[in-house]
C-alpha cells in the first residue's frame, strides 16, 4: 500500500521567514495530494491540494509544488505569521478504487516565533 | 453550507462495551471517510462508503465496523473496546463521484476514551 514519509518533524522559524515541508510517497498510481493545517483541539483543515496533471498550484502565501518523477511534494509557506502555527500533514491519494482513501504523513508541528 | 458534524464530541467508555460514532456529511457529499487520529500513529485510515457501500477498508481489526444510510449519515461501531482504541476518530466528506478523488473536509471528531 501507498506510505507517505514527511519531514521535518517540527519546524521553528521567525515571523516573516519562510518555511517548507516535504513529503515523499510511495505509490506511483497515487494522483491527488493535499495539505492540512489542524490547529491544537480543532479538526483538520484543507488548505491547499494539487493534481498529478499539475507541477506547482499556489494560493496567496501558500504553494505546493510535485515531482512526480521523484515522488515527492513540498508546502512552502512565505511570510509566515504566528497564526501560521500549527500541525500540518500532507497526504496522498491514489484513485482508482481508492478515491476516499488518503494516507497521511506523521505531521509536521510549525511554530512561528514573533 | 453547513460543514461535517460528528456526534457525539466525547465519550468515555470501559474495556469490553462497545461504542457507536455518528457523522452527517456535508449536504450533497456521499462519500464519508472515517479516520483514527492517535499521537503515536497519526491520522489512520479507517474505512470510506458511498451511496451505502464500504467502498475502502483500511488495516483495522474486524471489530471496527462502518454503515451508511440513504441520507449519507454514516455510522461507525466498534465493539470489545481496548485500551488502545482511545483515540481521536474523524470523519470527512467528499463528493467523490468518482473518476479522480475529491476534496475531503473533516469534522469536528468524536474523542473516545477507554478506561
Amino acid at each position: 500500500g501507498e506510505n507517505v514519509e514527511q519531514h521535518p518533524s517540527t519546524l521553528s522559524v521567525q515571523e516573516g521567514d519562510s518555511a517548507v515541508i516535504k513529503c515523499t510517497y510511495s505509490d506511483s498510481a497515487s494522483n491527488y495530494f493535499p495539505w492540512y493545517k489542524q490547529e491544537l483541539g480543532k479538526r483538520p483543515q484543507l488548505i491547499i491540494d494539487i493534481r498529478s496533471n499539475v507541477g506547482e498550484k499556489k494560493d496567496q502565501r501558500i504553494a505546493v509544488t510535485l515531482n512526480k518523477t521523484a515522488k515527492h511534494f513540498s508546502l512552502h509557506i512565505t511570510e509566515t505569521q504566528p497564526e501560521d502555527s500549527a500541525v500540518y500533514f500532507c497526504a496522498a491519494s491514489s484513485g482508482g478504487t481508492s478515491y476516499g482513501k488518503l494516507t497521511f504523513g506523521q505531521g509536521t508541528i510549525l511554530t512561528v516565533h514573533p | 453550507k453547513a460543514g461535517v458534524t460528528q456526534t457525539p464530541r466525547y465519550l468515555i467508555k470501559t474495556r469490553g462495551q462497545q461504542v457507536t460514532l455518528s457523522c452527517s456529511p456535508i449536504s450533497g457529499h456521499r462519500s464519508v471517510s472515517w479516520y483514527q487520529q492517535t499521537p503515536g500513529q497519526g491520522l489512520q485510515f479507517l474505512f470510506e462508503y458511498f451511496s451505502e457501500t464500504q467502498r475502502n477498508k483500511g488495516n483495522f481489526p474486524g471489530r471496527f465496523s462502518g454503515r451508511q444510510f440513504s441520507n449519507s449519515r454514516s455510522e461507525m461501531n466498534v465493539s470489545t473496546l481496548e485500551l488502545g482504541d482511545s483515540a481521536l476518530y474523524l470523519c470527512a466528506s467528499s463528493l467523490n463521484r468518482g473518476g479522480f478523488s475529491y476534496e475531503q473536509y473533516f469534522g469536528p471528531g468524536t474523542r473516545l476514551t477507554v478506561t
